[in-house]
């Protein structure tokens, strides 16, 4: 069945690095649209990225622009986020997510279980 | 950017009740808005899309409406599994897709 399986997740100083994965299945990966949606302890949902089905185009939530970097590898069916020079309001729970469109969103309907990723010294 | 409130931002209700939670955009999103539900600790489920479409397996008793900048879900003859934090959220042309704050439904 469809599955989607994050990982990387940890406690990292800030000012430091850290790259998430998340690993597909059960679906044409190469065929969608992906998004990371993140939610700090207690709070809501945040969106943080987007990447086109062949990692043509990527988008980012300003918070995150210019240090978070979405990519993907279509032929090992996983997705990435290397997030860099780390916040402590970085701090949350990070899930990554299917759209099904290709390109422009329509819908996030299927959805890891997300990664914890706490910045702290 | 769009900016998406929901309202409130807290319900308490009973078993069997009509519940209705909106959510305002800052400009119209043309009916491109999802809702999600979300329980603790687990991650969000896509409920409603395109303002009032049932997500596959999702029961009837969940509807949804809107149109422009203001848009509502509806639970109907509410059920002890449907007490849950939802979020709606834009997908209208070009990102960031922003999700609103949430509204915790509570017993």
């Amino acid at each position: 069945q469809l599955q989607l399986v994050e990982s990387g997740g940890g406690v990292v100083q800030p000012g430091r690095s850290l790259r998430l994965s998340c690993a597909v299945s059960g679906f044409t990966f190469s065929t969608y649209a992906m998004h990371w949606v993140r939610q700090a302890p207690g709070k809501g949902l945040e969106w943080v990225a987007m990447i086109w089905y062949d990692g043509t185009n990527e988008y980012y939530a300003d918070s995150v622009k210019g240090r978070f970097t979405i990519s993907r590898d279509n032929s090992k069916n996983t997705l990435f986020l290397q997030m860099n020079s780390l916040r402590a309001e970085d701090t949350a729970v990070y899930y990554c997510a299917r759209d099904t469109s290709n390109t422009w969103s329509s819908r996030l309907d299927y959805w890891g279980q997300g990664t914890l990723v706490t910045v702290s010294s | 950017d769009i900016q998406m409130t929901q309202s409130p931002s807290s319900l308490s209700a009973s078993v069997g009740d009509r519940v209705t939670i909106t959510c305002r955009a800052s400009q119209s999103i043309a009916g491109y808005l999802s809702w999600f539900a979300q329980k603790p600790g687990k991650a969000p489920k896509l409920l409603i899309y395109a303002t009032a479409t049932l997500q596959t397996g999702v029961p009837s008793r969940f509807s949804g409406s809107g149109s422009g900048t203001d848009f509502t879900l509806t639970i109907s003859n509410l059920q002890p599994e449907d007490f849950a934090t939802y979020y709606c959220q834009h997908t209208y042309s070009t990102p960031p897709y922003t999700f609103g704050q949430g509204t915790k439904l509570e017993i």
